[in-house]
């Protein structure tokens, strides 16, 4: 079972927007910053967002974070067939550990 | 281009030990905390430890603390992870960050898969 919490699957139609949950506590993401991946098929996972809502370089601005309190949100505009991928928060834990959530499969409908 | 490459992985019995191995080139290696983050199949992303840019500071999940060492040199721009006492459990493919975790882990390797299996 992940420290942090993500629904199992979130579904849209393209162009819709989508958010996926991650739910965690005072011990990791209420005072870390959260980071966000994207897992396309048999390939490693890649950073999306980080410092709960900065983009990398070359990340569209379709994506989005946002953080409040223990919980933090992934944000997809516009969504594309290619954003069909499992989707992973991340953070920080006091017990001085990095935890992941248990990944929410993304399906563009 | 920032790029990592791991090597190492392959099948072992219970109880036996391997060592991964991640190039790293791209990036001033020195400079940066690096980390193991393993996928079993079909699961998300375990870390498993991290280290410092000096390598003084290490920190690891529970479940490898005793079984696994994280290591780097510096000159060779490399990370290392020494495994033991392996188990079945530890099936993962084993990949290779940049970071530690506090804040991101970019980029990441290709992944090499590590079987325990009699």
């Amino acid at each position: 079972q992940s420290v942090l919490t993500q629904p199992p699957s979130v579904s849209a139609a393209p162009g819709q927007k989508v958010t996926i949950s991650c739910s965690g506590s005072s011990s990791n993401i209420g005072n870390n910053y959260v980071s966000w991946y994207q897992q396309l098929p048999g390939t490693a996972p890649k950073l999306l967002i980080y410092e709960n809502n900065k983009r990398p370089s070359g990340i569209p601005d379709r994506f989005s974070g946002s953080k409040s309190g223990t919980s933090a949100t992934l944000g997809i505009t516009g969504l594309q067939t290619g954003d069909e991928a499992d989707y992973y928060c991340g953070t920080w834990d006091n017990s001085l550990s990095a935890v992941f959530g248990g990944g929410t499969k993304l399906t563009v409908l | 281009e920032v790029q990592l490459v791991e090597s190492g992985g392959g099948l072992v019995q219970p109880g036996g030990s391997l060592r991964l191995s991640c190039a790293a080139s791209g990036f001033t290696f020195s400079s940066n905390w690096m980390s193991w983050v393993r996928q079993a199949p079909g699961k998300g992303p375990e870390w498993v430890a991290n280290i410092e840019q000096h390598g003084s500071e290490k920190y690891y999940v529970d479940s490898v603390k005793g079984r696994f060492t994280i290591s780097r040199d510096n000159a060779k721009n490399s990370l290392y992870l020494q495994m033991n006492s392996l188990r079945a459990e530890d099936t993962a493919v084993y990949y290779c960050a940049r970071g530690s975790g506090s804040s991101w882990f970019d980029p990441w390797g290709q992944g090499t898969l590590v079987t325990v299996s009699s």
